[in-house]
C-alpha cells in the first residue's frame, strides 16, 4: 500500500519568513496530494491540493508543487503569520477509491 | 467547500457503556464517508471505510464488533463505540466524498473527542 512520509515534525519560523514542509510517496500510482491544517481540537480542513497532472499551484500565499519523478510534494507558505501556527499534514491517494494515506504531520509555530 | 457536520464534539462516559457518533454531509450526498481515530500528537489513521447502504470495510487492527459503522443513508454515517474502555479514548474524525464533489476532495468534520472513565 501506500506510505507518506513528512518532514520536518516540527518547524518554527518567525513571522514574515517563508515555511517549507515536504511529503514522499511510494506509490507511483497515486494522482491526488491534498494538504489539510488542522487547529487544536477541530478536524482537518483542506487548505490546497495538486493533482498528478501539474507540477505546481498556488493560492495566495500558499503553494505546493509535485515532484512525480522523484515522488515528492511540498507546502509553501510565504510572509507566515501567526494564525497560520497549527499541525499541517500531508496525503496521498492512489487509485483504490477515494482513501487517503496521511503523512505524519507537522506542527508549524510562527513566533511574532 | 462542502460541510461535515459531527455531534457530539465531545463526550464523557463510563467504562463499559457504549456511545454513538453521527457524521452528516450538509450539503451534498456522501456516497463514501470515512472514519479516523486521532491519537494526540499523532496522524489520522484510518478506521474504515463506509459505503452507503453496504457493510463497512474495516482496516487491520480494528474491532468491528467493537466498532460499529452505519451508513443508512447518503447523508448520514455513525460510528458506534461498543463497551467502550478507556483506551478507547481518542478523537475521532469523520471525512466525506459524493458523486457532486470533485474527484477525490475529501471534506473532514470537527471532531468528537470521546473520554471514558
Amino acid at each position: 500500500g501506500e506510505n507518506v512520509e513528512q518532514h520536518p515534525s516540527t518547524l518554527s519560523v518567525q513571522e514574515g519568513d517563508s515555511a517549507v514542509i515536504k511529503c514522499t510517496y511510494s506509490d507511483s500510482a497515486s494522482n491526488y496530494f491534498p494538504w489539510y491544517k488542522q487547529e487544536l481540537g477541530k478536524g482537518p480542513q483542506l487548505i490546497i491540493d495538486i493533482r498528478s497532472n501539474v507540477g505546481e499551484k498556488k493560492d495566495q500565499r500558499i503553494a505546493v508543487t509535485l515532484n512525480k519523478t522523484a515522488k515528492h510534494f511540498s507546502l509553501h507558505i510565504t510572509e507566515t503569520q501567526p494564525e497560520d501556527s497549527a499541525v499541517y499534514f500531508c496525503a496521498a491517494r492512489g487509485n483504490a477509491g477515494n482513501m487517503l494515506t496521511f503523512g505524519g504531520g507537522t506542527r508549524l509555530m510562527v513566533k511574532p | 467547500g462542502a460541510v461535515v457536520s459531527q455531534h457530539p464534539s465531545w463526550v464523557i462516559c463510563k467504562s463499559g457503556t457504549s456511545v454513538k457518533i453521527e457524521c452528516r454531509s450538509l450539503d451534498f450526498q456522501a456516497t463514501t464517508m470515512f472514519w479516523y481515530r486521532q491519537f494526540p500528537k499523532q496522524s489520522l489513521m484510518l478506521m474504515a471505510t463506509s459505503n452507503e447502504g453496504s457493510k463497512a470495510t474495516y482496516e487491520q487492527g480494528v474491532e468491528k464488533d467493537k466498532f460499529l459503522i452505519n451508513h443508512a443513508s447518503l447523508t448520514l454515517s455513525t460510528l458506534t463505540v461498543t463497551s467502550a474502555h478507556p483506551e478507547d479514548s481518542s478523537f475521532y474524525i469523520c471525512s466525506a466524498s459524493g458523486q457532486s464533489q470533485n474527484t477525490g476532495e475529501l471534506f473532514f468534520g470537527e471532531g468528537s473527542r470521546l473520554t471514558v472513565l
